[in-house]
């Protein structure tokens, strides 16, 4: 089965930058999205098709992609983007979808 | 305003079954996509299973297959998972997504209810 592969941890300091990745081998053809899950919340959608923004997410998520790894920066992390970031994606059939084994981001 | 509600969760015995139901408020539930997603504790999350604004067709994680069933019911803006022969590893919280679908861009899970715990255990 088709699988993402992420590092399952991410510290930086407040105000600096997170890079998250996920590499997978469908990724040039598939699209990626990203979702946050906050401890004891639902996930949220935080990126979508590699690099759109929902309404609602602060601009200092942004997403990249560049062969078979996509990535999720979040510039000038805060305090409260601490948790845990996973991506997903579909296999060549485009009808199988997986996700990443997840990320957590610790603020330090 | 959007919401999902799961409801079904509970606690069974290995070898069990259980329905979760998930009720859309919102949106147009007859013309969206809709998935289960799962996160076992420890782990991370896992795609269950996706089925058709139509009911049309359903598509299932390759170890689910045979023993989940996705279904909804457009008049009364449901969505069903059926989960049979349960086992210990099925213990997670389960959550129901509206999915976004779009030929050129695939299918993300736009958004997601609070989720409902399932427990399997003697």
């Amino acid at each position: 089965s088709y699988e993402l592969t992420q590092p399952p941890s991410v510290s930086v300091s407040p105000g600096q930058t997170a890079r998250i990745t996920c590499s997978g081998h469908a990724l040039p053809k598939q699209y990626a999205h990203w979702y946050q899950q906050k401890s004891g919340q639902a996930p949220v959608v935080v990126i979508y098709t590699d690099s759109e923004r929902p309404s609602g997410i602060p601009e200092r998520f942004s997403g990249s992609s560049s062969g078979t790894t996509v990535t999720l920066t979040i510039s000038g992390v805060q305090a409260e983007d601490e948790a845990d970031y996973y991506c997903q994606s579909a296999d060549s059939s485009g009808t199988y979808w997986v996700f990443g084994g997840g990320t957590k981001l610790t603020v330090l | 305003e959007v919401q999902l509600v799961e409801s079904g969760g509970g606690l069974v015995q290995p070898g069990g079954s259980l329905r979760l139901s998930c009720a859309a408020s919102g949106f147009m539930f007859s013309t969206s996509w809709m998935s289960w997603v799962r996160r076992s504790p420890g782990k991370g999350l896992e795609w269950v299973a996706t089925i058709k604004e139509d009911g049309s067709a359903q598509f299932y994680e390759d170890s689910l297959k045979g023993r989940f069933t996705i279904s909804r019911d457009n008049a009364k803006n449901s969505l069903y998972l059926q989960m049979n022969s349960l086992r210990v590893e099925d213990t997670a919280v389960y959550y129901c997504a509206r999915g976004h679908y779009e030929m050129l861009t695939g299918y993300y899970f736009a958004f997601w209810g609070q989720g409902t715990l399932v427990t399997v255990s003697s």
